[in-house]
């Protein structure tokens, strides 16, 4: 399976900045996907990441807010925009597998907003 | 895809088989039952998936009933690192190319 690399893996942020998450795979990938997990929450999926293409949003979540990037097939990056405290989160990228072994996951940044 | 239901939570003692149920009632004939975990503070880790037949890896067995409408995941000898959250995703085509949609999960806790 794909060996994810994510930066930064922490990071304490002040309220109207911007940060930029980073997602680096060992291998060409067709699809990444951009996942926030809220305190105590379950992960929800944020975008999905093509390459050449604009990312697919899900319900709740814009561009303006958490524009992606994703300029070849190992790389992506997610910026987290005018943040707030409530964006505090752990932001995680993933990568379908090969054939049908499944999904592997960054091991995630943790984002707090002062 | 199917929505999918698990306890919130369930306790096992160490070295004792942990048996993790999955509601999917819903599932259509081409959606696959994949399973996950979160230990804390990590990513999420595949374990297991499968369309209809049971199926066994190195880390956990899946049996899925007759009718697909529920699955178990076992955890054949659990161990105090198995302590985590547990999710049961029902995917479509079982080609890794659809979204993973999270529920709450199950949170196993494995205590000596």
């Amino acid at each position: 399976s794909a060996v994810i690399s994510q930066k930064p893996s922490r990071d304490i942020c002040q309220r109207g900045t911007s940060l930029t998450i980073q997602c680096q795979v060992d291998s060409q990938v067709t699809m990444m996907f951009w996942y926030r997990q809220q305190p105590g929450q379950s992960l929800t999926l944020i975008a999905t990441a093509n390459q050449g293409s604009e990312a697919t949003y899900e319900s709740g979540f814009v561009i303006d807010k958490f524009p992606i990037s994703r300029p070849n097939l190992t790389f992506s990056t997610l910026t987290v925009s005018n943040m707030s405290p409530e964006d505090s989160s752990i932001y995680l990228c993933s990568v379908a597998g090969q054939g049908a072994v499944g999904y592997t996951f960054g091991s995630g940044t943790r984002l707090t907003v002062v | 895809d199917a929505k999918t239901t698990q306890p919130p939570s369930m306790d096992c003692a160490e070295g004792r088989a942990a048996n993790l149920p999955c509601n999917h009632s819903t599932i259509s004939g081409n959606e696959y039952v994949y399973w996950y975990r979160q230990i804390h503070s990590q990513g999420p880790q595949y374990i297991i998936h499968g369309l209809k037949n049971n199926e066994t890896n190195e880390m956990a067995s899946l049996i899925i009933t007759e009718d697909r409408k529920s699955s178990t995941l076992i955890l054949p000898h659990a161990t105090l690192r198995d302590t985590a959250v547990y999710y049961c995703i029902v995917l479509a085509g079982g080609t890794s190319y659809g979204k993973l949609t999270f529920g709450q999960g199950t949170i196993l806790t494995v205590h000596p």
